[in-house]
């Protein structure tokens, strides 16, 4: 059973481009966060995707937007990208349901030159 | 809003030792509290968790109990091995309907020495 995968694991982007990060659930996870994670610091959440939409959101700019699908997997977009956006991007998916545990894919590590 | 305080790192033992990693957490309601660990170039992997005041969670000889009183979600285990040299996570989740929204510490570094 394939848990949560991400890709690409590693990218390189240029200042003020935009970049679009992948994730596949867990099989029977309907939802999908994605957190940011600095260098040394613990993860951010930064949006919650249920039934395709967006459905809760963290402290950040309109520049980070997502997209869910119908098969549940999902995309992170960033424009404009800023040297400060170089992070390990977390994915996680989990059944509806507040007590349910996170599941976390091994992320993308988003390097912005 | 919610946050949690976990003891600063790096943290060093030998292996056998006893193991306390302290976390503090604010939050409104009834959260419900986690540990995540993260080895080296992985995601986070869920270690142990508890829904309500009082509940113990326990995994892989970690243990940890829910203290409303003192606000505490402190991480235990009686005998570290060299296995469990990682970076360790408190994280919080508000009850209600904000699922998947997890509030996290920084992160505690472990390292085990033989």
């Amino acid at each position: 059973d394939a848990g949560v995968t991400q890709s690409p694991t590693h990218l390189i982007k240029t200042r003020g481009q935009q970049v679009t990060l992948r994730c596949s659930p867990k099989s029977g996870h309907d939802t999908v966060s994605w957190y940011q994670q600095a260098l040394g610091q613990g993860p951010q959440f930064i949006f919650q995707y249920y039934e395709e939409e967006e459905r809760q959101r963290g402290n950040f700019p309109d520049r980070f937007s997502g997209h869910q699908f119908p098969n549940y997997s999902s995309e992170l977009n960033v424009n404009a990208l800023l040297l400060g956006d170089s992070a390990l991007y977390l994915c996680a998916s989990g059944p509806l349901g507040y007590n349910s545990p996170l599941h976390f894919g091994n992320g993308t590590r988003l390097t912005v030159t | 809003g919610d946050s949690v305080t976990q003891m600063e790192g790096p943290v060093t033992l030998s292996e056998e030792a006893f193991l306390t990693i302290n976390c503090t957490y604010t939050a409104t309601g009834y959260p419900s509290l986690f540990w995540y660990v993260q080895y080296p170039g992985e995601g986070l992997q869920l270690l142990l968790k508890a829904t309500k005041a009082d509940d113990k969670g326990s995994n892989k000889g970690f243990e940890a109990t829910y203290r409303k009183e003192t606000t505490s979600f402190h991480l235990e285990k009686g005998s570290v091995q060299v296995s469990d040299s990682a970076v360790y996570f408190c994280a919080l989740s508000p009850g209600g309907t904000s699922y998947g929204k997890l509030t996290f510490g920084q992160g505690t570094i472990l390292t085990v020495h033989p």
